[in-house]
């Protein structure tokens, strides 16, 4: 399996509350991505990134901020979680040419309370 | 952008073999066609991609034909274990960046 690890695997908070989840490779891949999936919507982009310090928003990104000061971590932020962000979030990575395999870690559930 | 269209859900028996496919009208010209597959409580696994013609792996076969407008993907004598959600992507570029974007899957269920 692809070196990526996803912390916490579970996490319950209040509304209100910020809420980081991290994202860590060791592939050193290029692209990182976090997707939320709810039931009924499949998989949705929420940020993702490029290289270092390089980030661009997914088809949801209301809500959600990301940072990447090193290749290898890849943190996802809720500044002020909602009900409405309860969901599994999962990270992913993937090199740069020639392929779209993209290597997903194990998920993190995140329960807004 | 390229949105995909599938199923949303299949069912087939042990032993069949499964067709699935995908339409992708908008898609671009440097886009690949991708397929996932995703067990419940896992992330997504890649299973197959290609540009045109068929790509053929140990896995699963995948026809694309000339006009690239849609997919198929094949997976022959399915067993119960194959059950899963598969994902039909393609890619989306932003400059230079490249967003994996996936559509809300096909549900296949195989039954005894």
């Amino acid at each position: 399996d692809a070196g990526i690890t996803q912390s916490p695997r579970h996490k319950v908070t209040e509304t209100g509350t910020p809420v980081t989840l991290r994202c860590h490779q060791t592939e050193n891949h290029r692209y990182m991505y976090w997707y939320r999936q709810d039931p009924g919507h499949g998989l949705r982009l929420i940020h993702y990134s490029y290289g270092v310090k390089d980030t661009d928003k997914g088809e949801v990104s209301d809500g959600y901020s990301v940072s990447r000061s090193k290749t290898e971590d890849f943190l996802l932020t809720l500044e002020s979680a909602t009900s409405s962000q309860t969901s599994v979030y999962f990270c992913a990575i993937s090199e740069e040419q020639g392929s779209n395999e993209a290597f997903f870690g194990q998920g993190t559930r995140l329960t807004v309370v | 952008l390229a949105k995909t269209t599938q199923p949303i859900s299949m069912d087939s028996y042990e032993g069949q073999e499964v067709n699935i496919t995908c339409s992708h009208n908008n898609i671009a010209t440097n886009d690949y066609i991708t397929w996932y597959q995703q067990f419940p409580s896992q992330g997504p696994r890649f299973i197959i991609q290609g540009y045109k013609t068929k790509v053929t792996n140990e896995v699963a076969s995948l026809f694309i034909p000339a006009d690239r407008k849609s997919s198929t993907l094949s997976l022959p004598r399915v067993s119960l274990s194959d059950t899963a959600v598969y994902y039909c992507l393609v890619v989306l570029y932003s400059g230079s960046a490249r967003q994996l974007t996936f559509g809300s899957g096909t549900q296949l269920t195989v039954l005894p």
